[in-house]
């Protein structure tokens, strides 16, 4: 149980073209999903917390207009980069929380490899 | 939220032999999740242990607890090739989001 998954596993887009990313939790609903980058080398960096049904909390430092984020039902939340640059290529990973009684537990997709050119 | 600090920041092991890598945190927490990434793929979930609990197992991990020290290790026995990977230790109080710091990277040489 607890799988995540992302679509797609990776894309190539050109400059100034947007680019979205699905991220599902398979079998379990999820209230709260959250999106990360990572760069080469380097960890997990946290991009936002998203909630369904509501509106989607950025950490600071990412731009919430460039990174568009739906949680439209309990287990889809999307991640819409706009205008992309190659600067925006990196690994994008999603995860999705649980409650287990007074514990939370996370899991994570496999990720979305992006190419802007 | 906060991070663990992962230690050491890399490790190269033989085959057969037991990988320890340890994690400390600064405040107080209700549980501590470990992770493990292969190269290029996301993270996957090892074992969870809450803060009542000072030691837990699934298969060949062992992961301890030490809420007075802030301090978690997590034992891999017998390794793997497989397991050559970065581990990634995740603590948490309550509802606080994951945050990561620069993990383990654990190489097993065949």
């Amino acid at each position: 149980g607890a799988v995540v998954s992302q679509h797609p596993s990776r894309v190539i887009c050109k400059s100034g073209t947007s680019v979205k990313i699905e991220c599902r939790s398979l079998d379990f609903q999820a209230t709260t999903m959250f999106w990360y980058r990572q760069f080469p080398k380097q960890s997990l960096m946290l991009m936002a917390t998203s909630n369904e049904g509501s509106k989607a909390t950025y950490e600071q430092g990412v731009e919430k207009d460039k990174f568009l984020i739906n949680h439209a039902s309990l287990t889809l939340s999307t991640l819409t980069v706009t205008s992309a640059h190659p600067e925006d290529s990196s690994f994008y990973i999603c995860s999705a929380r649980v409650e287990r009684g007074v514990t939370y537990e996370q899991y994570f997709g496999p990720g979305t490899r992006l190419t802007v050119t | 939220s906060q991070q663990g600090e992962e230690d050491p920041q890399a490790l190269s092991i033989q085959e057969g032999e037991n990988a320890t890598m340890n994690c400390s945190y600064k405040t107080s927490i209700n549980n501590l999740q470990w992770y493990r990434q292969n190269s290029g793929r996301g993270l996957v979930h090892l074992i969870l242990i809450r803060s009542n609990e000072r030691e837990k197992h699934s298969g060949r991990l062992r992961v301890t607890l030490d809420t007075s020290k802030k301090s978690s290790s997590l034992l891999i026995t017998a390794s793997r090739a497989a397991d050559t990977a970065s581990y990634f230790c995740a603590p948490t109080f309550g509802n606080e989001k994951l945050t990561f710091g620069t993990g383990t990277r654990l190489t097993i040489i065949p």
